[in-house]
């Protein structure tokens, strides 16, 4: 299965609203809502942000967000603080595999 | 709390084989799947695959089969994972990861796997 597309980079400055991007398919993305988004800061595990789409695990603030259209998902940072400057990578269950997107860089200018 | 801890950095040789230890406690190892994750040198996740912990049947992702093997000790709720004709381009952290439903919830802190001659 090919990596779910996601942009390299992108940025904005703290108080602001960014939107990650994350497409697949029909057969990942489109097929299901098992969509999650990893938060990863440089050198740490992963930490899971999102999940089925929109729902937050315990401990994740409501400031992130999450969407999706046909084979498009969403991920939407608003109120931007420093600390939200890491790597970002959705995922999707579709099943009996699983893909990650490329992961997108987010910098808090 | 939930944790899983895994064994330390590697090095090894081309050819040579490794073994990868997560240790899981906190929680019923057997109530949850448990994944494997490679990320090579400021590269992607990739899903290697899943190793159901209550019958011990692996899944294997397609690119990790053949040299790539999940294991289990339910009786100190440990997961493996064993990679054999290690390659250079196998260098990478490799993380396990629990799988509450569809989504991974709790991620061992990665072991780096390194593989030069």
């Amino acid at each position: 299965q090919s990596a779910l597309t996601q942009p390299r980079s992108v940025s904005g400055s703290p108080g602001q609203s960014v939107t990650i991007s994350c497409t697949g398919t029909s057969s990942d993305v489109g097929a299901s809502n098992y969509v999650s988004w990893y938060q990863q800061h440089p050198g740490k595990a992963p930490k899971l942000m999102l999940y089925d789409v929109s729902d937050r695990p315990s401990g994740v603030p409501d400031r992130f967000s999450g969407s999706k259209s046909g084979n498009t998902a969403s991920l939407t940072i608003s109120g931007l603080q420093a600390d939200d400057e890491a790597d970002y990578y959705c995922c999707s269950f579709a099943g009996t595999w699983v893909v990650f997107g490329g992961g997108t860089k987010l910098t808090v200018l | 709390q939930v944790q899983l801890v895994q064994s330390g950095s590697e090095l090894k040789e081309p050819g040579a084989s490794v073994k990868v230890s997560c240790k899981a406690s906190g929680y019923n190892f057997k109530s949850y799947a448990m994944n494997w994750v490679r990320q090579a040198p400021g590269q992607r996740l990739e899903w290697m695959g899943w190793i159901d912990t209550n019958t011990g049947n692996p899944t294997n992702a397609q690119g990790f089969t053949g040299r790539f093997v999940f294991s289990l000790d339910t009786s100190v709720s440990t997961a493996y994972l064993q990679i054999s004709t290690l390659k250079v381009e196998d260098t990478a952290v490799y993380y396990c990861v629990r799988a509450r439903v569809r989504e991974f919830d709790q991620w061992g802190q990665g072991t780096l796997v390194t593989v030069s001659s």
